[in-house]
């Protein structure tokens, strides 16, 4: 039972250009809504967050925006570069424990 | 800080061998969080501990055990390896409870069962 579901798979934008990945989910008991970046050989690392009580937060190229009625949210990264290119994971929690559920992964690479 | 560090970074195991991946973080973090990461299905949380001495069972549980005796400590145990658990292992770290918490990754453990 997959309760995070995130598309694309991959994608594959120009230098410059905007990547957009989705997320969506069922359960209205989630809290916290992180997007995670992971670069080959290495461990997630928090990009940017959003609790449900906005519908936009900004930081820097990338923002999440946020549709509590539809129960969906996006990571959109503006003039995307290649280093950017990494596997981005959307993920929600449920308030005890802190546990976050896991989107399957967007693999992003972005060409010259 | 060192953060979060996991041993050992690769290892292959035979079906039936067991095994211990440790991790430690320097961060004074309350919760630990044991994952697998396999193509496209993400990271799946194994098991979970909220303080030292306490530990849960997270979304895959089957086949792990895990101990956290120390606070900067948490183990995760194979008792019978079996080729279904070759994976990425990821430990992660947390501050504190109730606030919204950064998680703190691991480099990662690659393990394969033949």
């Amino acid at each position: 039972q997959q309760q995070v579901k995130q598309s694309p798979q991959s994608l594959i934008v120009q230098k410059g250009g905007i990547s957009i990945i989705n997320c969506a989910y069922e359960n209205t008991a989630f809290d916290y809504f992180p997007w995670y970046q992971q670069f080959p050989g290495k461990g997630p690392a928090l990009l940017i967050a959003i609790r449900p009580d906005v519908s936009e937060k900004k930081e820097g190229r990338f923002t999440i925006s946020f549709n509590k009625s539809a129960k969906q949210f996006s990571l959109h990264i503006m003039d995307s570069q290649p280093g950017d290119s990494a596997t981005y994971f959307c993920a929600a929690r449920k308030g005890g424990g802190n546990k976050l559920t896991f989107g399957t992964g967007t693999q992003l690479k972005v060409e010259l | 800080n060192a953060g979060v560090t996991q041993t050992p970074k690769f290892r292959v195991l035979k079906t039936g061998q067991s095994m211990t991946l440790l991790c430690a973080q320097d961060m004074n973090h309350e919760y630990m969080y044991w994952y697998r990461q396999d193509p496209g299905m993400g990271l799946r949380l194994i098991h979970y501990s909220v303080g030292e001495g306490t530990t849960a069972k997270g979304e895959v549980p089957d086949g792990y055990n895990v101990s956290r005796l120390k606070k900067q400590n948490f183990l995760l145990g194979l008792e019978s390896a079996a080729p279904s658990q070759t994976s990425v292992y990821f430990c992660a770290s947390s501050y504190s409870p109730g606030g919204f918490d950064e998680q703190y990754f691991g480099p990662g453990t690659r393990l394969t069962v033949t």
